[in-house]
């Protein structure tokens, strides 16, 4: 079974980019099974789903969030990334990521806090 | 995208039945049925328990079921044991490659 580790800074200023990257373990992540996800959690609210992207390239975000995600795929380390440009306090979450299968995230990670705060 | 309403918390007696319900709207819930739960214990990563409104994953228990009338999902735990004590939250598909979660439901066992 996939098995996935969230790593990056814990601690990111206001007005800065938030920098996240997902390794996966127990498998390839060209295996072609998932759309490799990211979701966040604040504190006290639900699940928020951010984006996807495939081991082609291609990608869907959140139309809440589009204007300031990235996301991309390294396979030559079986990691993929998250990128969120200009964030703020509203920003301040659990950030998990999740292989995303059909219609349903199939495997995820334990989660990463970042905080934005100066 | 607006989230999927959950009740904030359910409990229940050992052996009890609980159930949790996700409400959404006809773009989401309503509209597909890609419904799918997740149990999420503290600091452990969450679990798929349900997908396509009422089929379990290998290795989920019976115990575990789902349905959905109109624009509303519900996740039954019978048998309740202490190990099912976590939060569990609701996801729909949404249509334009998009996912909605719900705002997650703590279960209590008492």
């Amino acid at each position: 079974q996939v098995q996935l580790q969230e790593s990056g800074p814990g601690l990111v200023k206001p007005s800065q980019t938030l920098s996240l990257t997902c390794t996966v373990s127990g498998g390839s992540i060209n295996t072609g099974d998932y759309f490799w996800s990211w979701i966040r959690q604040p504190a006290g609210k639900g699940l928020e789903w951010i984006g996807r992207v495939y081991t082609a390239g291609s990608t869907n975000y959140n139309p809440f969030l589009r204007s300031r995600v990235t996301m991309s795929v390294d396979t030559s380390k079986n990691q993929f990334s998250l990128k969120l440009t200009s964030v703020t306090a509203a920003d301040t979450a659990v950030y998990y990521c999740a292989g995303w299968s059909y219609y349903y995230m199939d495997v995820w990670g334990k989660g990463t806090t970042v905080t934005v705060s100066s | 995208q607006s989230a999927l309403t959950q009740p904030r918390s359910v409990s229940g007696s050992p052996g009890q039945s609980v159930t949790i319900s996700c409400t959404g709207t006809s773009t989401d819930v309503g509209g597909y049925n890609f419904v799918s739960w997740y149990q999420h214990h503290p600091g452990k990563a969450p679990k798929l328990i349900i997908y396509d409104v009422n089929k379990r994953p290998s290795g989920v228990p019976t115990r575990f079921s789902g349905s959905k009338s109109g624009n509303t999902a519900s996740l039954t735990i019978s048998g309740l044991q202490a190990g099912d004590e976590a939060v569990y939250h609701c996801s729909s598909y949404a249509g334009s490659y998009s996912l909605v979660f719900g705002g997650g439901t703590k279960v209590t066992v008492l």
